[in-house]
């Protein structure tokens, strides 16, 4: 049974940090890993989809690594914003999307 | 937006009552699902529809009654629900339904209180 774990559970960080979200998952046999945005009382946002023959996807300050081998994924972003302030969740597919608790960020101005 | 509608945003239910979660996405997508999230826990896929056929139920409780009359709506039917099951109820749709390319778009959500 696939599990998803992401580390940390919440981080806070000063205005134009880089910073690094992770992923980690237990079954390696995906077809792809996503990221997600969630936003308070809202739903969700998909920030980049990365297919498991793939090592990376960009998407403006957003870099998303895979490396399928040892079950881990990153979320990267760059000079961060208090905009980005939000729940950033990973979710697997292996035929259906299985989520991580996700990470809250907070950006502080 | 990211075209899946989701009514009512918000709604207050007793034990005893009858009520129904309405989704309805504008993308054209074969697949539709409904996700319940919990505080603090994971969001649990409750049902998937494929081109208007139940292809998923992740033991759900009968309770909870999916409907898909066709393939841009999707509803839930909620009767004699417990406290429990006060969470976010979050509807997405697909292309399709497990491709390795099928991204999904999730509505807002419902938040769902049961007193």
């Amino acid at each position: 049974k696939q599990e998803v774990t992401q580390i940390p559970a919440a981080l806070s960080v000063p205005e134009g940090e880089n910073l690094v979200l992770n992923c980690s998952f237990t079954d390696s046999a995906i077809y792809n890993l996503q990221w997600f945005r969630q936003d308070p009382g809202k739903g969700l946002t998909s920030l980049l989809l990365i297919q498991s023959s793939q090592r990376e996807q960009t998407s403006g300050r957003l870099n998303a690594s895979l490396d399928k081998s040892s079950g881990r994924s990153t979320l990267y972003i760059a000079a961060s914003q208090p905009g980005d302030s939000a729940t950033y969740l990973c979710a697997s597919q292996g035929g259906k999307l299985i989520f991580g608790q996700g990470t809250e960020l907070s950006v502080k101005p | 937006e990211t075209g899946v509608t989701q009514t009512p945003r918000h709604l207050v239910m007793g034990m005893t009552n009858k009520k129904s979660l309405k989704c309805e996405q504008h993308l054209g997508h074969n697949a539709m699902y409904w996700y319940k999230q919990s505080a603090k826990k994971p969001l649990e896929l409750m049902f998937v529809y494929s081109l208007e056929e139940r292809v998923e139920n992740n033991s759900v409780p009968s309770r909870f009654s999916p409907e898909c009359p066709n393939s841009s709506h999707l509803f839930l039917h909620l009767h004699t629900l417990q406290p429990e099951d006060s969470a976010l109820y979050l509807c997405a749709s697909s292309q399709g339904a497990g491709a390795s390319t099928d991204t999904q778009y999730f509505g807002p959500g419902t938040r769902l209180t049961v007193l």
